[in-house]
């Protein structure tokens, strides 16, 4: 069955960086766009970045433009996202997604979280 | 960016009764080449991820109970549960993935009355 399980979130102080990966097995993983999305304490949904099936096109949201970079390896089946300059307002659950042909999310990892704070 | 707006944020209804969550679109996410609307609709309960309710605004996930229905064109969209069940009492929201950034409305939280 398909799983999507991510890692690497924890308590980082401002400014410092951060990795999260997302580990996914049960289908062919380079034949997927995969994406972030993440979700602060208490609010709602809030979509971060995409990755194209083979890497080649990357998209972000203003919020994280130019500071969080999306990644993937093909062959290790695993998504990445290097979270740089971290900011209070980063906080927050971050799940990652299989995106489907029309760009839903259809199968979700359970989330990692993200505490900015010093 | 496509703003996505869903009403009302918060709805108590009977179990039983229906209930319907709307989402406006600040442009249209009907993609004209293949007349299909990219909006999909999510159910979030707590601790838990989000789980894939409708896509192309009005197509089941599979799995999916058939009291769930979705509905709209262009900018204004619905998602309808016609008999609610206690299982329902979650977060509900929409998500355009029509153009990036793939924007999320801001959820409509569903409860029982």
């Amino acid at each position: 069955q398909v799983q999507l399980v991510e890692s690497g979130g924890g308590v980082v102080q401002p400014g410092r960086s951060l990795r999260l990966s997302c580990a996914a097995s049960g289908f062919t993983f380079s034949s997927y766009a995969v994406e972030w999305v993440r979700q602060a304490p208490g609010k709602g949904l809030e979509w971060v970045a995409l990755i194209s099936y083979d890497g080649t096109n990357k998209y972000y949201a203003d919020s994280v433009k130019g500071r969080f970079t999306i990644s993937r390896d093909n062959s290790e089946n695993t998504l990445y996202l290097q979270m740089n300059s971290l900011r209070p307002d980063d906080t927050a659950v971050y799940y990652c997604a299989r995106v489907d042909d029309g760009g839903w999310g259809d199968y979700w990892g359970q989330g990692a979280l993200v505490t900015v704070s010093s | 960016d496509i703003v996505m707006t869903q009403s009302p944020d918060s709805l108590a209804v009977s179990l039983g009764e229906r209930a319907t969550f709307n989402c406006k679109s600040s442009q249209s996410v009907l993609y004209s080449s293949n007349s299909k609307n990219y909006l999909a609709w999510y159910q979030q309960k707590p601790g838990q991820p989000p789980k894939l309710l409708i896509y192309w605004a009005s197509t089941r996930e599979s799995g999916v109970p058939d009291r769930f229905s979705g509905s709209g064109s262009g900018t204004d969209f619905a998602l309808t549960i016609s008999s609610l069940q206690a299982e329902d009492v979650a977060v509900y929201y929409c998500q355009q993935s029509y153009s990036s950034p793939y924007t999320f409305g801001q959820g409509t939280k569903l409860e029982i009355k």
